[in-house]
């Protein structure tokens, strides 16, 4: 039982450059979360879904695109990256309730 | 409304000590308050979690103490050791637009020495 997996790890982008951050969780859950860290933050929300086929915007979704075409993937894009997206991206899982499974993230650098 | 304020930003302590992070909101809709325990280059994780309801929840050497009319609640972690330094944010959930909005703190960076 793997969890939340996120690929890869680490990205430096140039400026102008896309990208997409993929998720993927074994855990048969419905909601799906990508979160952006930044120094001295907390998580904010970029994108959810709570469930295949249906997403929504968070907080902070402004450059980034999301899809959810099975339950499993919530991947992440990033089009026309610019230096304010660099950041540790997070993605999370839940089943119904409160409680959100975190990948171990992902670095990217926009240069 | 939706803010969770954190403190202290950083905090130092000894071996066997007591760490107190504390966390404010304003929303009364939050109903639902967890603790996640995140170390570097990891994602957070759960620590643990309280609902409005009851003032108090102990697990282990966690304690989260919780003050409804005052809109606080609070981290206590009982004889700190080394294996605790790391970032702890304080959070809060309610239920929005057909999932559970969770509003994270700062975080505060906990480093207990030896």
């Amino acid at each position: 039982n793997a969890g939340v997996t996120q690929t890869p790890k680490f990205r430096i982008l140039k400026i102008g450059q896309s990208m997409t951050l993929q998720c993927t969780q074994d855990m048969n859950h419905n909601y799906m979360y990508w979160y952006r860290q930044d120094p001295g933050m907390g998580l904010k929300l970029i994108y959810y879904s709570v469930g295949a086929g249906i997403t929504d915007k968070g907080e902070v979704p402004n450059g980034y695109n999301v899809s959810r075409s099975t339950t499993e993937d919530f991947p992440l894009r990033l089009e026309l990256a610019a230096p304010s997206q660099t950041s540790v991206y997070f993605c999370a899982s839940s089943y119904s309730s409160d409680i959100q499974y975190f990948g171990a993230g992902t670095r990217l650098s926009v240069l | 409304q939706q803010q969770v304020k954190q403190s202290p930003q950083s905090l130092i302590v000894q071996k066997g000590g007591i760490s107190i992070i504390n966390c404010a909101y304003e929303n009364t809709a939050f109903d639902y308050f967890p603790w996640y325990q995140q170390f570097p280059g990891k994602g957070p994780a759960l620590l643990i979690a309280i609902r409005p309801d009851v003032s108090e929840k102990k697990e282990g050497r966690f304690t989260i103490s919780f003050n409804k009319s005052a809109k606080q609640f609070s981290l206590h972690i009982m004889d700190s050791q080394p294996g605790d330094s790391a970032t702890y944010f304080c959070a809060a959930s309610m239920r929005s637009g057909g999932y559970n909005k969770l509003i994270f703190g700062a975080g505060t960076r906990l480093a207990v020495h030896p």
